[in-house]
């Protein structure tokens, strides 16, 4: 009965692979994110998802790029990877993105734990 | 450039005493505010959410919000060694669309 799950929980890969990271949500909720979290523990939003339509972009590689085939699932895709993108990667979704100007709760994944080496 | 500031401790407490963590945001416009738990190693959880002004109780948790002076605060009362981890402030932007996450405050409790 996990909410927020993904897969793989860990990869580890050489520099210049592209490789691909899955979350799904079973909670019923509109809006997806994509999380990094990097060495020094800072997490900082990539992209949002709301009901398979992008909503934030930040300053991101566009070798980076997520993709939601449905509502429950926000998928991200990394080309040429490179040491630097080398962190934790989270998953999250709230129920909408914006209610009353108020920012819905957000529940995370577990977590992918990427190694570029 | 939108900022959530926090110490990074680590904040020491010995077990039982009150813990004492503190955010303070740049966004004026920011509505909603979140105090989240990190154990090491695993994923962000919620403790506890805040929208207006003034204090939110939960169980051992406080969250105290002051809209004017930009800052929010969570009080942890009788503290506990399984308290131990990392609290990160999140603010959402004045959109609405985003949570930006301060760097986060490790505590430790002490038994």
């Amino acid at each position: 009965d996990t909410a927020v799950s993904q897969t793989p929980k860990y990869l580890v890969t050489q520099m210049g692979n592209d490789k691909s990271i899955k979350c799904e949500q079973n909670l019923g909720h509109d809006t997806m994110y994509w999380y990094k979290q990097d060495s020094k523990k800072f997490l900082k939003i990539m992209f949002s998802y709301n009901n398979k339509e992008l909503i934030i972009n930040e300053t991101v590689p566009n070798r980076f790029s997520p993709k939601s085939p449905d509502k429950a699932h926000l998928n991200l895709h990394i080309n040429s990877l490179e040491l630097g993108d080398s962190a934790v990667y989270f998953c999250a979704s709230s129920q909408d993105w914006v209610a009353s100007g108020q920012q819905e709760t957000q529940y995370f994944g577990p977590g992918t734990r990427l190694l570029v080496l | 450039q939108k900022e959530v500031e926090q110490n990074s401790g680590p904040l020491s407490v010995p077990e039982g005493a009150i813990a004492s963590l503190n955010c303070t945001y740049s966004d004026r416009g920011s509505q909603s505010f979140f105090w989240y738990r990190q154990y090491s190693g695993k994923s962000p959880e919620l403790i506890m959410s805040i929208y207006s002004n003034g204090d939110k109780e939960d169980g051992r948790f406080t969250a105290q919000l002051n809209k004017a002076s930009q800052y929010v605060s969570l009080l942890i009362r009788d503290s506990q060694p399984s308290d131990s981890a990392t609290y990160l402030c999140a603010v959402n932007d004045q959109a609405g669309t985003a949570l930006i996450f301060g760097k986060g405050t490790t505590l430790s409790v002490s038994s």
